[in-house]
C-alpha cells in the first residue's frame, strides 16, 4: 500500500484539551492537507501547507511539516465536543494525492 | 458558490449485478474530478480522476470504470459488482490548474454488495 499513515489511530480528550495528531507520508510533495471527516460523511478541507512552509496556522488548527522527516503534524488547540471526527492528511502532487487512514478524535463533554 | 452532489446516498446491489454512481457540480467550470474509495474504517483509495470531457486516469485496475460525459458530470461504473466492492465512494472536484489541487467532497455513496 502508498498510503499515509497518521497516529494515533484514535485519540480521547477532554473538551478545552489540545489534540495532536501525526502523518507521515512516502514520496515527494507539492504540498500536504489536512482534512476532517464526520461519520458517514464528506471529507472537508482544514488546512493546506505547502513543500516550502514550516508552519501554518488557522483560528484554532496549527499546522508543521518536516520535509527531511516526511511527516506533518495537526494540532487542534482548546478542543470542543463539536471536534469529534476523523482526521486525515493527503500529500501528494497534482491530482494524486495519498489519503493517510485517519485519526479518530472523540472530545468529550 | 459551488455544490457537488452524488446519488444515489445508499444503494444495495447483488453480486453481479451493474452499478452507475452519478456525481454532478454546479457553480464552476472545468474542474477536476475524481472518485475515491473508502473502506469501513481506513483512508481513502483514489479510484479516477478527470481533467475534461472525456478524459479519465485509473488508478487502480479494478472492477469499476468512471466517464465524464458533460463537463460537470463524472459516473462511476462496473458490468458486474463484486462482493469486494462493497464500500463509501466519494466524489470530490478541484479547481482546474489549481496550483493546490484542494479538493471538495461531495456527500457520498455507500455501496453494499450482497
Amino acid at each position: 500500500s502508498q498510503q499515509g499513515e497518521e497516529d494515533p489511530q484514535a485519540l480521547s480528550i477532554q473538551e478545552g484539551e489540545n489534540a495532536t495528531m501525526n502523518c507521515s507520508y512516502k514520496t515527494s510533495i507539492n504540498n500536504l492537507q489536512w482534512y476532517r471527516q464526520n461519520s458517514g460523511r464528506g471529507l472537508v478541507h482544514l488546512i493546506l501547507i505547502r513543500s516550502n512552509e514550516r508552519e501554518k496556522h488557522s483560528g484554532r488548527l496549527r499546522v508543521t511539516l518536516d520535509t527531511s522527516k516526511k511527516s506533518s503534524s495537526l494540532l487542534i488547540t482548546a478542543s470542543r465536543a463539536a471536534d469529534t471526527a476523523s482526521y486525515f492528511c493527503a500529500s501528494g502532487r497534482t491530482y494524486k494525492y495519498i489519503f493517510g487512514t485517519g485519526t479518530r478524535l472523540k472530545v468529550l463533554a | 458558490s459551488q455544490t457537488i452532489h452524488q446519488w444515489p446516498a445508499t444503494l444495495v446491489q447483488p453480486v453481479g449485478s451493474p452499478l452507475s454512481l452519478e456525481c454532478t457540480v454546479e457553480g464552476t467550470s472545468n474542474p477536476n474530478l475524481y472518485w475515491y474509495r473508502q473502506a469501513a474504517g481506513r483512508g481513502l483509495q483514489l479510484l479516477f480522476y478527470s481533467v475534461g470531457i472525456g478524459q479519465i486516469s485509473s488508478e487502480v485496475p479494478q472492477n469499476l470504470s468512471a466517464s465524464r460525459p458533460q463537463d460537470r458530470q463524472f459516473i462511476l461504473s462496473s458490468k458486474k459488482l463484486l462482493l469486494s466492492d462493497s464500500g463509501f465512494y466519494l466524489c470530490a472536484w478541484s479547481p482546474p490548474r489549481s496550483s493546490t489541487d484542494t479538493q471538495y467532497f461531495g456527500p457520498g455513496t455507500r455501496l453494499t454488495v450482497l
